[in-house]
């Protein structure tokens, strides 16, 4: 089972420059999730979604766009990169099941700098 | 607004000692808490689910309590190793939401 699939790994973008993170999952997860991990910080949600077609924002959504055309695909898209974007990025997926929940699995982690 | 604390941000021990990680929670309206690891460079993985109904759940030397009407969760891990090392973060997912918010993690080293 591959689990949680992000890429690229590492990425280094220059001011203004966009690109997109690619996630995918093979276990059927309704939930998938972006969020980003500052040095000695929590993961803040960026966006998250709760199905094919359906995506809503958390908590630190500016300079970012997400889309889910899939259940398997979740692509987080930075536009016109800025500095404060440098980050470990980390796509995570669950099967919720309300109102209780299930555990999260979470990729390896994409270590964006942007210059 | 939820917000998850855990203290002590780093955490050094010798092989062997039983250890204790604390998660302090603002709000005790919880749906779960998760505790997970996360190894340098890695993901993070799932240790450990409760549900807000439930006091505990264990999973080999790990034990984790959850006292919702404190907002509190400890991690108990016994005799530990040094394969043990890593960053350790606790996670809650308020009601009404299906989002998780982090602790910022308690960094163990366990020290042969």
């Amino acid at each position: 089972n591959a689990g949680v699939t992000q890429t690229p790994k590492f990425r280094i973008l220059k001011i203004g420059q966009s690109m997109t993170l690619q996630c995918t999952q093979d276990m059927n997860h309704n939930y998938m999730y972006w969020y980003r991990q500052d040095p000695g910080m929590g993961l803040k949600l960026i966006y998250y979604s709760v199905g094919a077609g359906i995506t809503d924002k958390g908590e630190v959504p500016n300079g970012y766009n997400v889309s889910r055309s899939t259940t398997e695909d979740f692509p987080l898209r930075l536009e016109l990169a800025a500095p404060s974007q440098t980050s470990v990025y980390f796509c995570a997926s669950s099967y919720i099941l309300p109102p209780s929940g299930n555990t999260i699995y979470f990729g390896e982690g994409s270590w964006l700098t942007v210059v | 607004k939820q917000e998850v604390t855990q203290i002590p941000a780093a955490l050094s021990v010798p092989e062997g000692e039983n250890l204790v990680l604390n998660c302090s929670f603002t709000d005790s309206a919880i749906y779960n808490l998760q505790w997970f690891r996360q190894d340098p460079g890695k993901g993070l993985t799932s240790l450990l689910l409760i549900q807000s109904s439930q006091r505990e759940q264990t999973s080999g030397r790990l034990n984790a309590s959850l006292d919702k009407s404190s907002g509190r969760s400890t991690l108990y891990i016994a005799a530990s190793q040094p394969g043990d090392s890593a960053t350790y973060l606790c996670a809650v997912r308020p009601p009404g939401t299906y989002k998780y918010i982090f602790g910022t993690g308690t960094r163990l080293k366990v020290l042969a």
